[in-house]
């Protein structure tokens, strides 16, 4: 079965650089979640979208815009890095009409030098 | 306020012992409620899920987790622990719709000796 798509798998930037970092979602659905999971942390939830449209915010800083495109694609864009945001970002997929389950990528591993 | 609180940091078991990792959440509504394995490095993988009905859900690789409404709990059990199942373990509660959120525990490290 098709699952979360997440590029690039490893990124590796210098501080103030930008990143983007890009999902695809499970075919058919709807709607996708970013998470942050900074070293020994938990998952922190950032930004959601459903059908295109920002559906929910959470902890994401100023610096980091996100946007779900027409194929449902996601991008987060990430700039003026900085060395905490270092972290395991995942991407996570689901579908308004079938279950209420998150499928989540396998993440992108960022590191910021 | 959403929360959801693992008591225990650390866990270590022999192999072949049983486990219980504990979880209590706060949450307004009805939770949906979740518990995730992550190996080092790896993603999330969900170990199983309850949504309503039957408060004992079955998961994979033998897990299984008790609903508690009147103690707000969700803790995840397994009667024989493996070596494979050395991992970070996480719970997690969504809100009543589909499209809502996750709040993520602070997960539980499970270390497994032979």
């Amino acid at each position: 079965a098709a699952g979360v798509i997440q590029s690039p798998r490893h990124l590796i930037k210098e501080k103030r650089e930008t990143a983007t970092l890009k999902c695809y979602p499970i075919p058919r659905h709807d709607t996708v979640y970013w998470y942050q999971q900074g070293p020994g942390q938990d998952p922190q939830f950032l930004i959601s979208f459903y059908e295109k449209m920002q559906s929910d915010k959470g902890s994401i800083p100023d610096r980091f815009s996100a946007q779900q495109f027409s194929d449902y694609h996601s991008e987060l864009n990430m700039s003026s890095l900085e060395l905490g945001d270092s972290a395991l970002y995942f991407c996570a997929s689901s579908s308004r009409l079938t279950s209420n389950e998150q499928f989540f990528g396998p993440g992108t591993r960022l590191t910021v030098l | 306020a959403q929360s959801v609180t693992q008591p225990d940091i650390h866990i270590t078991v022999s192999e072949g012992a049983s486990l219980e990792l504990r979880c209590n959440y706060s949450y307004g509504a009805t939770p949906y409620l979740f518990w995730y394995v992550q190996s080092p490095g790896q993603g999330l993988q969900l170990l199983l899920k309850y949504f309503s009905g039957d408060t004992l859900v079955q998961g994979i690789k033998g897990f299984e987790a008790e609903f508690k409404r009147s103690q707000s709990s969700f803790n995840l059990r397994k009667p024989s622990v493996h070596w494979s199942d050395a991992a970070e373990y996480f719970c997690a509660v969504g809100g009543s719709y589909n499209t809502d959120k996750l709040i993520f525990g602070t997960g539980t490290r499970l270390q497994v000796f032979p």
